[in-house]
């Protein structure tokens, strides 16, 4: 079992659609979760960080992590076709452990 | 102000070739962490320079090594690159030793590819 897991996609969903991302983990040991997106050919761009369990919302952005189902998830509210990217979760403990990405492609 | 910056942004090399590649952290940050990221995967840690050491490094093999100049800026050499070395290698750099934190600002990569 690996360590992150992230369904690749691709995920379409029409303009102004909520959307929702996912990773699962196996590492109990993890307290940092974070969100990037990624652009094509461009460097990954931190969109939220989370410590520990909880919400935490950032705009039409919340991310939440639930440490006992080893489960986190990002919405993304009134989805813009500017919103289009690969989503990568991240993990650390004593090392940062990405997600494969999923990439989202929203409709105009 | 400037953010992180690699160079060059595209290479293509041969099996059996030796490559080196540069980047430039944010100003402020003195911590710089190097990435690979092959096509459809996330990023995995190759190792992290501070204090022109290496203080961390992930499950690579020593044909990858990397270099911290006293300006922070760092070089990441591949030897002897293999087809499966293929990949975007990202360069992160955070602010004051706080090296694998949510406070990494990536760069835009080298692209590169091994023929």
């Amino acid at each position: 079992q690996k360590e992150v897991e992230q369904d690749p996609g691709p995920l379409s969903v029409p303009e102004g659609a909520i959307v929702s991302l996912n990773c699962t983990y196996s590492n109990s040991a993890f307290q940092y979760f974070m969100w990037y997106r990624q652009y094509s050919r461009k460097g990954p761009e931190l969109l939220m960080y989370t410590y520990s369990s909880g919400n935490k919302e950032d705009g039409r952005f919340t991310a939440q992590v639930d440490k006992s189902s080893k489960y986190i998830s990002l919405f993304i509210r009134d989805s813009q076709p500017s919103d289009s990217a690969t989503y990568l979760c991240a993990m650390r403990d004593d090392k940062i452990i990405f997600g494969k990405g999923t990439r989202l492609h929203i409709l105009p | 102000d400037a953010g992180v910056t690699q160079s060059p942004t595209h290479l293509i090399k041969t099996r059996g070739q030796q490559v080196t590649l540069r980047c430039s952290p944010k100003s402020g940050h003195d911590t710089v962490s190097w990435y690979q990221q092959a096509l459809g995967q996330g990023p995995q840690f190759i190792f992290q320079y501070y204090e022109e050491e290496e203080r961390q490094r992930g499950n690579f093999p020593d044909r990858f090594s990397g270099h911290q100049f006293p300006n922070y800026s760092s070089e990441l050499n591949v030897n002897a690159l293999l087809l499966g070395d293929s990949a975007l290698y990202l360069c992160a750099s955070s602010p004051l030793g706080r090296g694998l934190s949510y406070e990494q600002y990536f760069g835009p990569g080298t692209r590169l590819t091994v023929t």
